[in-house]
């Protein structure tokens, strides 16, 4: 089984639709991540989070919610989606005390691919 | 904006030779890391420098860190067919080592 997975790998869906994505993980980190991936542009962070009550911005979070449910468990929401939201998204985790290295390495699930029609 | 700029965005070369992608960045990084992606797959960690460290090494994997030009390089030596993929460089800032920011990347093809 995957370590960190996503759910759905793809979702089609049209304009004004809320849309939940979920992630879990059975790595045991602390700290995760949602990020969304568009050609050209690499990946950007949506939000973070660094423990169950810490929640934190990132650099394109309008329009998008997240909820950390549990330490393994954190979900990202599109209240009204819009077409500019089709993307891939991807959820990421990391230890923080990971070599004690701070910034350490990303574990990413596989991703999920949603189209907004 | 995005931290890590990559050069160059595509890249193609025979099996055999050498691979060299390049980051630059704009503010002061507590380290800096390295993933790749096969196509529309998940990113897996490749190797992670340290603001202090200038070279690291990880089998065929070869990156350099200068932060006095804020750039960073990764060479593949004897490049395969299966290092075809996208590579991404990524940032812990100094300010924020817990959130990583990445570049564009580039798309390595290596052809048989």
């Amino acid at each position: 089984d995957a370590d960190v997975t996503q759910t759905p790998r793809n979702r089609i869906t049209k304009t004004g639709k809320r849309i939940m994505l979920e992630c879990s993980q059975t790595k045991g980190h602390d700290r995760m991540y949602w990020y969304r991936q568009d050609p050209g542009l690499g990946l950007r962070l949506i939000y973070y989070s660094f423990d169950v009550k810490d929640i934190n911005k990132g650099e394109i979070s309008d329009g998008y919610s997240v909820s950390r449910q549990a330490q393994a468990k954190f979900s990202l929401s599109l209240e009204s989606a819009i077409p500019n939201q089709t993307a891939l998204y991807f959820c990421a985790t990391s230890d923080s005390q990971q070599g004690r290295i701070p910034g350490g390495e990303l574990f990413f699930g596989e991703g999920s691919r949603l189209t907004v029609l | 904006s995005q931290q890590g700029e990559e050069d160059p965005q595509a890249l193609s070369i025979q099996e055999g030779e050498n691979a060299t992608m390049n980051c630059s960045y704009k503010t002061s990084i507590n380290n800096l890391q390295w993933y790749r992606q096969n196509s529309g797959r998940g990113l897996v960690h490749l190797i992670l420098i340290r603001s202090n460290e200038r070279e690291k090494h990880s089998g065929r994997l070869r990156v350099t860190l200068d932060t006095s030009k804020k750039s960073s390089s990764l060479l593949i030596t004897a490049s395969r067919a299966a290092d075809t993929a996208s590579y991404f460089c990524a940032t812990a800032r100094s300010s924020n080592t817990g959130k990583l920011i990445f570049g564009q990347g580039t798309t390595l093809q290596v052809k048989p």
